[in-house]
Order: C-alpha cells, then sequence, then structure tokens
C-alpha cells in the first residue's frame, strides 16, 4: 500500500462545475497536509495546506481534511480551463520536515 | 515571496560525466529537499538538509551525493551520471517553523 494515494485520473470536468479530487494516507501519526498544482513542463506549486479537522477556504479552493478516515480532499469550485492541471497531495508524518507526496491526479477542465 | 532559483533549467551530460546540479533560496530557509520526477513515478526524495553541513539520505540516495556549505545554497552532484539519471530535478526548501516546501523551477537533464 502506498503512503500516499491519489487516482490518476484524467478527471474531466465541464467549465465552471466544481472538482473534487482525494487523496487518502496510510499512517495516522500524519500531521500535515498539502496540495500542489503542477502545469505540464513545470514545478509544483502550493496551493494550500491544512492542519486540523474540516474545512479550509481560500477563494475558489476548499481543502476538507478527515484525519478520522485518513482523507484529505481539495474542491474547485467554478473550474476553468486555467485549472487543467496535475494535483499533488503531500503529507508530512512527524520526521521533521520531510514530505510523502502522492503520484498526482490529472484534471482537464473542458470549455 | 520566497524564490528557489536552480542553476540551470535545461541540461545535456554523458554518460560517466560528473555533474553539478545547484539551488539558492532567498528566505533563509533552513531545510531544502532535492527530488526527481519521472512520469509514472511521481516525486521521489534525493537528499535534503536541514542545516548548513548537515545531510541526510531520502528515498534513492544511490549514485548521488549532496553538499551543504552555505545556508542558501544546497548542491546536488551526480558523481558519474548515467542514462538513468535523465530526469526532471526539482529544490524545495522550507523554514521558519512553516513546513510548506516552495520548489525552484527545475532542471531537465538528459543523459547520453
Amino acid at each position: 500500500q502506498k503512503e500516499v494515494e491519489q487516482n490518476s485520473g484524467p478527471l474531466s470536468v465541464p467549465e465552471g462545475a466544481i472538482a473534487s479530487l482525494n487523496c487518502t494516507y496510510s499512517d495516522r501519526v500524519s500531521q500535515s497536509f498539502f496540495w500542489y498544482r503542477q502545469y505540464s513542463g513545470k514545478s509544483p506549486e502550493l496551493i494550500m495546506s491544512i492542519y486540523s479537522n474540516g474545512d479550509k477556504e481560500d477563494g475558489r479552493f476548499t481543502a476538507q481534511l478527515n484525519k478520522a478516515s485518513q482523507y484529505v480532499s481539495l474542491l474547485i469550485r467554478d473550474s476553468q480551463p486555467s485549472d487543467s492541471a496535475t494535483y499533488l497531495c503531500a503529507v508530512r508524518k512527524n520526521q521533521g520536515g520531510k514530505l510523502i507526496f502522492g503520484q498526482g491526479t490529472e484534471l482537464s477542465v473542458k470549455p | 515571496d520566497v524564490k528557489v532559483t536552480q542553476s540551470s533549467r535545461y541540461l545535456v551530460k554523458r554518460t560517466g560525466e560528473k555533474v553539478f546540479l545547484e539551488c539558492v533560496q532567498d528566505m533563509d530557509h533552513e531545510n531544502m529537499f532535492w527530488y526527481r520526477q519521472d512520469p509514472g513515478l511521481g516525486l521521489r526524495l534525493i537528499y535534503f538538509s536541514y542545516d548548513v553541513k548537515m545531510k541526510e539520505k531520502g528515498d534513492i540516495p544511490e549514485g548521488y551525493s549532496v553538499s551543504r556549505e552555505k545556508k542558501e545554497r544546497f548542491s546536488l552532484i551526480l558523481e558519474s551520471a548515467s542514462t538513468n539519471q535523465t530526469s526532471m530535478y526539482l529544490c524545495a526548501s522550507t523554514g521558519g517553523g512553516s513546513y510548506e516546501q516552495y520548489f525552484g523551477p527545475g532542471t531537465r537533464l538528459t543523459v547520453t
């Protein structure tokens, strides 16, 4: 079992819809959770971090964390073609600053 | 804004060459990381450093070494480049009590 799992996709949504990206993790001691966006040929860009159970909103993005079920999700409201990218989930355990990355979910927003 | 820079965007080297990849951050971050990213394998941690002159092996350190002589600079060294080291290399940094990692633009290395 991988430590951080994401569906590889591609996830295809129409413009204006809500895109829902999911991530599960295996280690219950995981402390911090991050979502990165990566455009093709570019480096990952941090979108959001979340540390406690519940929802965290930033503009069109909402991160949701459920530690009991060991999953974290990212919702993108009013999806735009410019949101088309690969989204990486990352998890920090209790070992300093190391992050464990999922393999990413490819999102395609169709005009 | 955090700025992480890498010495080259694209690099082509021959098998057996010694290769230096440099990473510089301007936010006085304590922690720096080197990853490689390959299709289907995701991001894999090669080495990281929590302080000057300090280094820790990541998940795939074989064939690589690192150097951190100054806080802002973290170098990745391929002692004798091989074709299976053709990859995208990404540097990241974090610090100041935050665990949010910020990435440089990446170096796409091709070993022929």
